[in-house]
């Protein structure tokens, strides 16, 4: 199974938004709407934040948003905060009970 | 609270054999799918095992196929994996994570802080 495509670092000052892309096939993202995504602070477990493409858990603010277009799904972060610095993963479901990562995305907060 | 705590990482020699285990408390274990993930150094996330409420079904990555297997037992609230054979590219943190799969979708809604496991002569 192959990886999802993400761009390896992305950026922001606060209070901006960023826009943060995964791409993958038709076999996988664009073929499910199972698309999720994660926030990683190193040496911690990672966070769910958006799942089934754009809905999110109780607790997670509403700055964090997720879309689909085709074989690509974005998250974006609104309204970006010093503690948003983090890795982001993406993942979707890629059929045969198989689940596929995204190579993640470094955040840094300008 | 939900929590996963991975346990069992270490050293261990090429070709050798090491046992993961993960602690779950804060929900029904016995209701959930439950998973390894694992991030090599520099690496993205890789999915490794999925194992069913009931253990009665069991997937596996391509890349670990063979070599390791997930296992549970949920009279006492633990996820295993037992991985043989291992290589240097098996040098990861592995994490549990809890599934939603079984409830109609496919995610990964809780993951514990994982455990280090080195492959290295």
């Amino acid at each position: 199974q192959s990886a999802l495509t993400q761009p390896p670092s992305a950026s922001g000052s606060p209070g901006q938004s960023v826009t943060i892309s995964c791409t993958g096939t038709s076999s996988d993202v664009g073929g499910y709407n199972f698309v999720s995504w994660y926030q990683h602070h190193p040496g911690k477990a990672p966070k769910l934040l958006i799942f089934e493409v754009n809905k999110r858990p109780s607790g997670v603010p509403d700055r964090f948003s997720g879309s689909k277009s085709a074989n690509t799904a974005s998250l974006t972060v609104s309204g970006l905060q010093a503690e948003d610095e983090a890795e982001y993963f993406c993942s979707s479901y890629a059929g045969s009970n198989n689940v596929v990562f995204g190579g993640g995305t470094k955040l840094t907060v300008l | 609270d939900v929590q996963l705590v991975e346990s069992g990482g270490g050293l261990v020699k090429p070709g050798g054999s090491l046992t993961l285990s993960c602690a779950a408390s804060g929900f029904t274990f016995s209701g959930f799918y439950m998973n390894w993930a694992r991030q090599a150094p520099g690496k993205g996330l890789e999915w490794v095992s999925s194992i069913s409420s009931s253990s009665t079904y069991m997937y596996s990555a391509d890349s670990v196929k063979g070599r390791f297997t997930i296992s549970r037992d949920n009279t006492k609230n633990l996820l295993f994996l037992h991985m043989n054979s291992l290589r240097a590219d098996d040098t990861a943190v592995y994490y549990c994570a809890r599934d939603r799969r079984g409830y109609g979708s496919y995610y990964f809604d809780y993951w514990g802080q994982g455990t280090l496991v080195t492959v290295s002569s």
